[in-house]
């Protein structure tokens, strides 16, 4: 079974630009979990999505965003990008919502914002 | 609010011996705790998960934890580290529910000695 897939793996933008990031679940997972990881900050949940709706939400301002489609696929946006979005973004996948099933984690999309 | 605390940011280990990473949570109910291992350019892997139950939880790899909820710890134990160990540590909380999503510590870097 594939694990989770996250593209770009790489990404470097300008200031005031907007990025979408995009993250494919292991096949049958109807979440996905979305997290930043920065060396100042460590790892910060953003969002969770099942079944297409946003469960929860992190402490991040309005331009982070994200959805999920029909066949579980997810994609965040940040818009008007500051210097302090440059992190690693995580992607995880699970069966269940919440915590109870095992998240299973993408490589990331290293973001950098110059 | 729940939080996670791993007081060691650095641990030097010589291969063949002993391994304890701390980890102290704080959460006003039951937690949900996860170990997961990061290495260079890669996700996260889980370890090991407690939910409930017997409060000494086997892994992956050889790694065992310890709930000590009169502690409010749960560290992660290895009788005999190899040099395939070294890499990011983080221990996380979690409500279960999913509200907030996984909290996690700041991570502990384990170094592996020859």
């Amino acid at each position: 079974k594939a694990g989770v897939t996250q593209t770009p793996r790489y990404l470097i933008k300008t200031r005031g630009q907007q990025v979408t990031l995009s993250c494919s679940p292991i096949s049958g997972h109807r979440s996905v979990s979305w997290y930043q990881q920065t060396p100042g900050q460590g790892l910060q949940f953003l969002f969770e999505y099942f079944s297409e709706t946003q469960r929860n939400k992190g402490n991040f301002p309005g331009r982070f965003s994200g959805r999920q489609f029909s066949n579980s696929r997810s994609e965040m946006n940040v818009s008007t990008l500051e210097l302090g979005d440059s992190a690693l973004y995580l992607c995880a996948s699970s069966f269940q919502a919440g915590q109870q099933g095992e998240q299973f984690f993408g490589p990331g999309t290293r973001l950098t914002v110059l | 609010a729940q939080s996670v605390t791993q007081p060691d940011i650095h641990i030097t280990v010589s291969e063949g011996a002993s391994l304890e990473l701390r980890c102290n949570y704080s959460y006003g109910a039951t937690p949900y705790l996860f170990w997961y291992v990061q290495s260079p350019g890669q996700g996260l892997q889980l370890l090991l998960k407690y939910f409930s139950g017997d409060t000494l939880v086997q892994g992956i790899k050889g790694f065992e934890a310890e709930f000590k909820r009169s502690q409010s710890s749960f560290n992660l134990r290895k009788p005999s580290v190899h040099w395939s160990d070294a890499a990011e540590y983080f221990c996380a909380v979690g409500s279960g529910g999913g509200a907030d999503g996984l909290t996690f510590g700041k991570g502990t870097h384990l170094i592996i000695q020859p």
